[in-house]
């Protein structure tokens, strides 16, 4: 059971728009900044969105991070094939760790 | 370019231990603190601590005491993870990543396979 919730699975299809939802708490998405991870298959994650809404150089602006109380979205616009991956939300919690959402498997139709 | 390069797979039998490298090059080794994360087979992320590349001194996240201690030998610009007693719950994809702020990992390892079986 992960601290940060996400949805198991989302699909899309080419050009669309998709967004991933990462629900948490006070102690951490309320309190701290959001991160999000890029797990291509059969590869180490990626950095893709730093403090909620940056994108690391390189990272296409298709995507976008957002954070709102204790709640984090992903959005990925202008779907792609290559954006099938698997996605990760993390953030700090005042538990003194870092925690990671479940994860989110995106399928490009 | 900043690179991390993990030692290969690992198949080890409950009980024993293991050891796995991370070798950075491409920046000052010390100017990025090292974690380390699993991946279980087929699920998600789990943060296990970090390491003071300064001045080695290391924190482990809940759930990884004991068992799991980190080190450096900075003259080789190398982080090591060491497992000891393992179980099969300990079977799962290790990854090395260097961070500058807690939480946003910059740049991560290939990952190393560790195989608790007897």
């Amino acid at each position: 059971q992960s601290v940060l919730t996400q949805p198991p699975s989302a699909s899309g299809t080419p050009g669309q728009r998709v967004t991933i939802s990462c629900s948490g708490s006070s102690s951490n998405i309320g309190s701290n900044t959001v991160n999000w991870y890029q797990q291509l298959p059969g590869t180490a994650p990626k950095l893709l969105i730093y403090s909620n809404n940056q994108r690391p150089s390189g990272v296409p602006d298709r995507f976008s991070g957002s954070k709102s109380g204790t709640s984090a979205s992903l959005a990925i616009s202008g779907l792609q094939s290559e954006d099938e991956a698997d996605y990760y939300c993390a953030a700090w919690d005042d538990s003194l760790d870092v925690v990671f959402g479940g994860g989110t498997k995106l399928t490009v139709l | 370019q900043v690179q991390l390069v993990q030692s290969g797979s690992e198949l080890k039998k409950p009980g024993a231990s293991v050891k796995v490298s991370c070798k950075a090059s491409g920046y000052t080794f010390t100017s990025y603190a090292m974690n380390w994360v699993r991946q279980a087979p087929g699920q998600g992320l789990e943060w296990m601590g970090w390491i003071n590349t300064n001045t080695g001194n290391p924190t482990y996240a809940q759930g990884f005491t004991g068992r799991f201690v980190f080190s450096l030998d900075t003259s080789v610009s190398t982080a090591y993870l060491q497992i000891s007693s393992l179980k099969a719950e300990d079977t799962a994809v290790y990854y090395c990543a260097v961070s500058r702020i807690l939480v946003k990992f910059d740049y991560w390892g290939q990952g190393t396979l560790v195989t608790v079986s007897s």
